[in-house]
């Protein structure tokens, strides 16, 4: 069982740069999310999905997309890279509200 | 807006107990509790999703209290394997599509 899986691991972009994260789950979750984590900050909601074909935003949702085409992936784009993106992004996904998170191993990205 | 979490740090003894507490401006539908140590995901713990419940984890306990929108997290006769740091998450009975984190308690257990 492989979980929750993100891709890449590490990443560093020159600003001004765009990459996508990827996010994929095989628990056949609805609920898909994009975490950031900076120190002393705890983790902030980017994006969430609640379905395939679904996005909402979250606390955070300024400078990054998001997709849903498929059930199992949920991508995070990066569209022009900015220093103060710099942070550990996690993936999380749920089968419905009240239930638990399963979370990825996390992507540390670091924007130069 | 972010729960809130208290205290922001606490170091104790192998043996001790800590209270870890979370409260929020919001009604509530559910409140998580996680543990993340250095370098790794947040793992989960435990889910309380009634207003008074009490759940138990090992020796890591919770209870929520939905009038007060505040829940808090007991940590009995502590290990060196309890150290990390402590998140809650809540979800607002306005919707509960949503977990939003507060910003963490770092306990470190010494010998």
């Amino acid at each position: 069982n492989a979980g929750v899986t993100q891709t890449p691991k590490f990443r560093v972009l020159k600003t001004g740069q765009s990459m996508t994260l990827l996010c994929a789950q095989d628990m056949n979750h609805e609920y898909m999310y994009w975490y950031r984590q900076d120190p002393g900050m705890g983790l902030r909601l980017i994006h969430y999905s609640v379905g395939e074909g679904t996005t909402a935003k979250g606390e955070v949702p300024d400078g990054y997309n998001v997709s849903r085409l498929k059930k199992q992936n949920f991508l995070l784009g990066l569209e022009s890279a900015a220093p103060s993106q710099t942070s550990v992004y996690f993936c999380a996904s749920r089968t419905w509200g009240g239930q638990p998170q399963h979370f990825g191993d996390g992507t540390r990205l670091s924007i130069l | 807006q972010q729960p809130v979490q208290s205290p922001q740090a606490v170091i104790l003894r192998e043996g001790e107990d800590a209270v870890i507490n979370c409260s929020s401006s919001k009604a509530l539908y559910s409140v998580h509790w996680y543990r993340q140590k250095h370098g790794e995901a947040p793992v989960f713990l435990m889910i309380l999703l009634k207003g008074g419940e009490q759940k138990g984890h090992e020796k890591i306990s919770a209870s929520f209290n939905e009038k007060k929108q505040q829940s808090s997290l007991y940590l009995t006769a502590s290990q060196l394997s309890y150290s990390g740091t402590y998140f809650c998450g809540t979800e607002d009975s306005g919707g509960y599509q949503k977990v939003t984190f507060g910003t963490g308690t770092k306990l470190q257990v010494i010998p």
